[in-house]
């Protein structure tokens, strides 16, 4: 089954305590992308990969890091996480044809991480 | 700048009547604009897209969306609506940041209310 796999699915943490949230797809698709989903702001992009090596920040990308070393695997990592990152993330991923933009485009979700830093 | 606009935060209608979902937007160059859907405690699940061709667009469910040029819109559409379209919706549109590179920009959502 064609899918998107985040973990973990809920988290509590604390206030400076490192941790990554996981994102794969068996889609083989090349672009990547993480968001956070805020009441009343909707999705925002943190970060994005258009394929191995290759990524960019969002218009979020503050206190978040990312790679992108296998096709497959996009983790998010909060090195140092604060309260103001509380939020739902969502890993999602598309195809795109080689050669650039004749991507059709839709992205494919995953079920989201709720991210609680106290 | 690019920018995607959902006017309603929330939509009610009545089961069996006709719904709207409002998108505008802002691109430079042609849009590739979606619609997702997002039911509790899911991801968001696509619904439908424009990139070229006939302005109203067919997806998933029995949802529609009508493209205007003119009116730099995207509006979501259904004949008949059903409580089980109860969700949240969203509007994006595809951002083309460099020649090489893209991302996408969501709108901020509309909840959908349908009253049985």
């Amino acid at each position: 089954e064609a899918q998107v796999t985040q973990n973990p699915r809920y988290l509590i943490t604390v206030t400076g305590k490192k941790l990554t949230v996981t994102c794969s797809q068996n889609m083989n698709h090349e672009y990547m992308s993480w968001y956070r989903q805020d009441p009343g702001l909707g999705l925002r992009q943190i970060y994005y990969s258009m394929n191995v090596e290759v990524t960019d920040k969002g218009d979020v990308p503050e206190g978040y890091k990312v790679s992108r070393k296998e096709k497959r695997n996009f983790p998010l990592i909060l090195e140092s996480p604060s309260p103001n990152q509380t939020s739902l993330y969502f890993c999602a991923s598309s195809s795109y044809t080689s050669g650039g933009f004749l991507n059709t485009g839709e992205l494919f979700f995953g079920e989201g991480s709720r991210l609680t830093v106290l | 700048a690019q920018s995607v606009a959902q006017p309603e935060d929330q939509v009610n209608v009545a089961e069996g009547n006709p719904l709207t979902v409002k998108c505008t937007y802002s691109v430079s160059g042609n849009p590739y604009l979606f619609w997702y859907v997002q039911y509790p405690n899911r991801g968001l699940q696509f619904l439908l897209k424009y990139i070229t061709g006939d302005n109203l667009v067919k997806g998933s469910y029995g949802f529609e969306a009508e493209f205007n040029k003119s009116q730099t819109s995207f509006h979501l559409k259904k004949p008949s609506a059903l409580v089980s379209d109860s969700a949240l919706y969203f509007c994006a549109v595809r951002d083309i940041v460099t020649s090489g590179t893209y991302k996408y920009i969501f709108g901020t959502g509309t909840r959908l209310k349908v009253l049985a």
